[in-house]
Parts: C-alpha cells; structure tokens; sequence
C-alpha cells in the first residue's frame, strides 16, 4: 500500500498569511495526488485534483504543486473560512490512501 | 445540484451484518465510479471500497477485503458489510467520483453525502 505522510500535523496562522502544507508519498505517483478541506462536524470538500489543477468553485488563493513523491498545497493569503483540517489523498494504486491530515488553526 | 443521501447506519453488535444505502441525484449516477470513505470519530479519513461507473472495476481496502461488498444499481450506491467489528465504527460517507474510473481516470471525491454513523458495539 502507499502511504501519505502530511506535514505538519497542526499549524498556527492568521489571516493574510502564505500556508504550505507538504504531502509525502512512499513511491512515486506521478500527479495523481489530491487535496480535501473538511471543518468540524462537515463532510470533506474537494480542493485540487492531479496535483495542481483546481476544482470548481475553489478560490484561486488555493494551489497545488509536485509530482513523484512530493507535493504541496499553498494556500495564498489566508481567509477566516480556511481554517480546517487538510488531507492529501493518491488516487495511484488502490487502495486509495489518504495523508493523516493537517490542521490549520488561527495564531 | 448532487445530492448524495446515505442511510442504513445504526449500532449493531459484534459479527453483526449492516447494509448501507446512498441515492444519487443531480447527476448522470451511471456515467460516474462511487466510494464509501469512513471516519471514525476524531479520526482522518479511511477508504473503504468503490466500484467504476459500469461496475467493471471494484476495489476494497486491506481492511474490509472479504467481509465488504460494494455494489450498485441505476441510482443508488450500497456497501453490505459482515462480520462487523468494533474497528468498523465511525461515520461512513457515500462519495460521488469525478472520473469513471476507481483510480488514474479517476479517483477523485468530488462531492461527498453528510455520512452515516455505525456504531459496532457489545
């Protein structure tokens, strides 16, 4: 099975500011890489799909980045309503494996 | 608008078997491939089976393998789950693909039901 490792687990930060968060993949995956947005009590939202390209509706201060095995979720100048949990997701190989997560909360 | 509604959750004891049920609507159902993702609570997320948009392809995690079978018909999506274990608790998500496929052409959980919770317990 491929495991997703996300980094950090948690991370402090206010508004305006530039957040990356990195996902790690135990082999390589080409863009097949993936990234959700899921708040307390809510079912998740998708954000990127194949490493970078962008969902609908996503605002475009969300971006995605990497190939191989190492990617990056940038979130521009942060928003009051994007603090939430993120998870990367490989969509490679089943069984489809998700990262354990990234916390981003306000400083 | 997708709408994904997922019922059939409940507490069931040990060895129990449950049966989940999602309907789909606002969408070509049979154009898309489907999943169930789980998160017991306080937990991340775990992928626990999908099926291609024809039925073609089925995939399973290691964990459900032999006691899961997800299936399909013109609307609706369903995950028959036996011999239940406390591990097995957590909410279950129906979730809508944006491909056709389970993987590389697909693989992509773009709309997600609100979850249905199981509770597998003495």
């Amino acid at each position: 099975d491929i495991q997703m490792t996300q980094s950090p687990s948690s991370l402090f930060a206010s508004v305006g500011d530039r957040v990356t968060i990195t996902c790690r993949a135990s082999q390589s995956i080409a863009t097949y890489l993936n990234w959700y947005q899921q708040k307390p009590g809510r079912a998740p939202k998708f954000l990127i799909y194949a490493a970078s390209s962008l969902h609908s509706g996503v605002p475009s201060r969300f971006s995605g980045s990497g190939s191989g095995t190492d990617f990056i979720l940038t979130i521009s100048s942060l928003q009051p309503e994007d603090f939430a949990t993120y998870f990367c997701q490989q969509s490679y190989n089943t069984p489809l494996t998700f990262g354990q997560g990234t916390k981003l909360e306000i400083k | 608008e997708v709408q994904l509604v997922e019922s059939g959750g409940n507490w069931v004891q040990p060895g129990r078997s449950l049966r989940l049920s999602c309907a789909g609507s606002g969408f070509t159902f049979g154009d898309k491939a489907m999943h169930w993702v789980r998160q017991a609570p306080g937990e991340g997320l775990e992928w626990v089976s999908g099926i291609s948009w024809n039925a073609g392809r089925i995939g399973y995690a290691d964990s459900v393998k032999g006691r899961f079978t997800i299936s399909r018909d013109r609307n609706s999506l369903y995950l028959q789950m036996n011999s239940l274990t406390p591990e097995d608790t957590a909410f279950y998500f129906c979730v809508k693909d944006k491909g056709y496929n389970i993987l590389l052409d697909g693989g992509w959980f773009d709309s997600w039901g609100q979850g249905t919770l199981v509770t597998v317990s003495s």
